[in-house]
């Protein structure tokens, strides 16, 4: 069965990076695109770009821009979403999503809490 | 950018009443709109695609309409598990972005 497992919670001061894995299993890894959306306490769901993991090719909200990269390991079929100069407003959950036929995330996984706070 | 209005934020319904739930969008999305359901402390589940198109494993009580800049998400009878919140996303080509709306929650 398709499963995207993400790795654990990180707490980080203000100004530092953070690097966030997601692993799917149960298809092939290249076949399909991967997002990430973050989702803030109490707040809506917030898209942040794609990876494409067959080309490596990415795209970003505008807002994330500069800030965010996402990388893609095929050897280990992992993806990876680095957020640099980390704020407090970064607090939040971070998702990774599969995008399935059809402009739609068929598959997300369990997400990752990332706290900002010195 | 497209820009996706969900209402009302919040509706108060008991169970077995029927929830009906509404998405605008600021510019035609054709029939390229999916809804999700968040439930405290979980990851989103995709409910429907293709404006109506139920995803694998949904019960039939949810259903999914429109076109072009209004949708609609109804839930024809309440189950108590159905009390959460509600996003709408849509998927542009250009610029290529993703957009959620802000969420409906659903609550007893």
């Amino acid at each position: 069965q398709v499963q995207l497992v993400q790795s654990g919670a990180e707490v980080k001061k203000p100004g530092a990076s953070v690097k966030v894995s997601c692993k799917p299993s149960g298809y092939t890894f290249t076949a399909y695109y991967i997002h990430w959306v973050r989702q803030a306490p109490g707040q809506g769901l917030e898209w942040m770009g794609w990876i494409n993991p067959n080309s490596g090719g990415t795209n970003f909200a505008q807002k994330f821009q500069g800030r965010v990269t996402m990388t893609r390991d095929t050897s280990i079929s992992s993806v990876y979403m680095d957020v640099s100069r980390l704020r407090s407003d970064d607090t939040a959950v971070y998702y990774c999503a599969r995008e399935g036929l059809g402009d739609l995330l068929d598959y997300w996984g369990q997400g990752t809490l990332v706290t900002v706070s010195s | 950018e497209i820009v996706l209005t969900q209402s009302p934020a919040t509706l108060s319904l008991s169970p077995g009443e029927r929830a009906t739930l509404s998405c605008r969008a600021s510019q035609s999305v054709s029939s390229y709109l999916a809804w999700y359901q968040q439930k405290p402390g979980q990851a989103p589940r995709l409910l429907i695609y293709g404006a109506s198109n139920r995803a694998t494993g949904i019960p039939a009580r949810f259903s999914g309409s429109g076109s072009g800049t209004d949708f609609t998400l109804t839930i024809s009878s309440l189950e108590p598990e159905d009390f959460a919140v509600y996003y709408c996303h849509q998927r542009s080509n250009w610029p290529p972005a993703l957009t959620f709306g802000g969420g409906t929650k659903v609550e007893i």
